[in-house]
């Protein structure tokens, strides 16, 4: 397995625009999120999937935003209406399902830079 | 809600340096602790972590200890080297990882 694999790496669309972006976790990992980046600061929670499950959203995640995790392997995360102000970088992290969360450790991928003009 | 305060940078030392940031975190529980680090480039990676009051994480030279009574989990590194040129990130998790701002170095040789 060569870990979290996020696609497109960047993509560059138009104000008004849908973007999708996909994540393929480490497969044997059940708990899969998404966080948004932007610059000069720290990743910021986006949701959270345990399997197929989607179990939490935050405030960020406005109408605009809806992911989703059919059957429990790959996410898309998907941005309609685009605004200059969606512009950051969307990184997807897995983890293992079982345990505590407190040892819950996320392994990202490289993420996905979007440029909204 | 749970969230880490990380020392703010850029921070700019000549190799062979000690380095120190400094983060502290406020939570309701008892949280896991972390510090994630991001090389040019590339994305984010756990560089060491602690589940517990008093733990020591070490990777790599760093060292962090999840210090209850002060609610801290500084990074420290001896000597510093031009490769550990990053941004790192502190990070708490409850069931989701909350991030502080992130931190800077620069190591010059």
């Amino acid at each position: 397995d060569t870990g979290v694999s996020q696609d497109p790496r960047h993509k560059i669309t138009k104000r008004g625009q849908n973007v999708t972006f996909r994540c393929d976790p480490i497969s044997e990992h059940n708990r899969l999120y998404w966080y948004r980046q932007t610059l000069g600061q720290g990743p910021e929670f986006l949701t959270y999937f345990q399997n197929e499950a989607q179990l939490e959203k935050s405030r960020l995640l406005s109408d605009r935003f809806s992911a989703e995790r059919p059957k429990g392997s790959f996410s898309t995360l998907e941005i309609q209406r685009t605004e200059q102000g969606d512009s950051a970088m969307y990184l997807c992290a897995s983890s293992p399902g079982g345990g505590g969360f407190g040892a819950n450790v996320l392994t990202f991928g490289a993420g996905s830079r979007l440029t909204v003009l | 809600g749970d969230s880490v305060t990380q020392m703010e940078g850029p921070v700019t030392l000549s190799e062979e340096a000690f380095l120190t940031i400094n983060c502290t975190y406020t939570a309701t529980g008892y949280p896991s602790l972390f510090w994630y680090v991001q090389y040019p480039g590339e994305g984010l990676q756990l560089l060491l972590k602690a589940t517990k009051a008093d733990d020591k994480g070490s990777n790599k030279g760093f060292e962090a200890t999840y210090r209850k009574e002060t609610t801290s989990f500084h990074l420290e590194k001896g000597s510093v080297q031009v490769s550990d040129s990053a941004v790192y990130f502190c990070a708490l998790s409850d069931y989701k990882l909350s991030f502080g701002a992130g931190t800077t170095v620069t190591v010059r040789a």
